[in-house]
């Protein structure tokens, strides 16, 4: 049973044309994260939402926005790709508790193109 | 100075044969500790949680060196279904996760 689901898998944009890239989650994990993975790299924190709490990290680009609507689903916006936004960008979950292990869970990815 | 450095590797080696390898990590402040295993163009998946006293899970073994802040992953009896690249993950702050660039491992026939 799919647990964190990305959609599109693949996504292909013209430069300067917004796209958003979704992700949900059936494990009602409380955090949601979004990250970027380029070839060859460790993937990046965007952003992550603890419940209705936003957290950016402080070097996104303000290119990139989110929403969370609700706990199952999130959002990833980038208002203007440019060439340099092409990547794997990935949804993860985690569910917060005491003393425990923050382990995440990923969804599959959505390959973005920019054309 | 990264936070968690890892030896990228590639580590070729044959079926049957034991890899071993290791990430540091800068912060000792560091709670959780994890390996996940990445294959190529798909999303990093967990491989084990890194526990204190060391755990093993089948063919893997972790250990966490808390004093030399290190964690390491060994590999025994490799299969071919072991290729991947093999990120290391390390709780820094909160319940936010720093990963390192991965160490890739090739098993040949």
């Amino acid at each position: 049973d799919a647990m964190v689901i990305q959609n599109p898998r693949y996504q292909v944009t013209q430069f300067g044309k917004p796209v958003t890239l979704s992700c949900s989650q059936t494990l009602n994990h409380n955090v949601m994260y979004w990250y970027q993975q380029k070839s060859s790299q460790a993937p990046k924190l965007l952003f992550h939402y603890y419940d209705k709490d936003f957290n950016n990290e402080a070097d996104t680009p303000d290119n990139f926005q989110s929403r969370r609507p609700n706990t199952s689903f999130c959002f990833l916006d980038i208002r203007s790709p440019g060439l340099g936004d092409a990547a794997m960008y990935l949804c993860a979950t985690s569910r917060v508790r005491t003393g425990g292990f923050y382990e995440q869970y990923f969804g599959p990815g959505t390959r973005l193109t920019v054309t | 100075r990264k936070e968690v450095e890892q030896d990228p590797g590639p580590f070729n080696v044959p079926e049957g044969a034991t890899v071993a390898f290791n990430c540091t990590y800068s912060n000792s402040a560091s709670q959780s500790f994890f390996w996940y295993r990445q294959d190529c163009r798909k999303e990093p998946k967990l491989l084990m949680s890194v526990y204190s006293s060391g755990n093993e899970d089948g063919r893997f073994t972790a250990q966490l060196n808390r004093a030399s802040q290190y964690i390491s992953l060994l590999i025994r009896d490799s299969k071919l279904s072991d290729s991947a690249t093999y990120l290391c993950v390390v709780n820094m702050i909160g319940y936010k996760l720093s990963f390192g660039a991965g160490t890739t491992v090739t098993v040949r026939a």
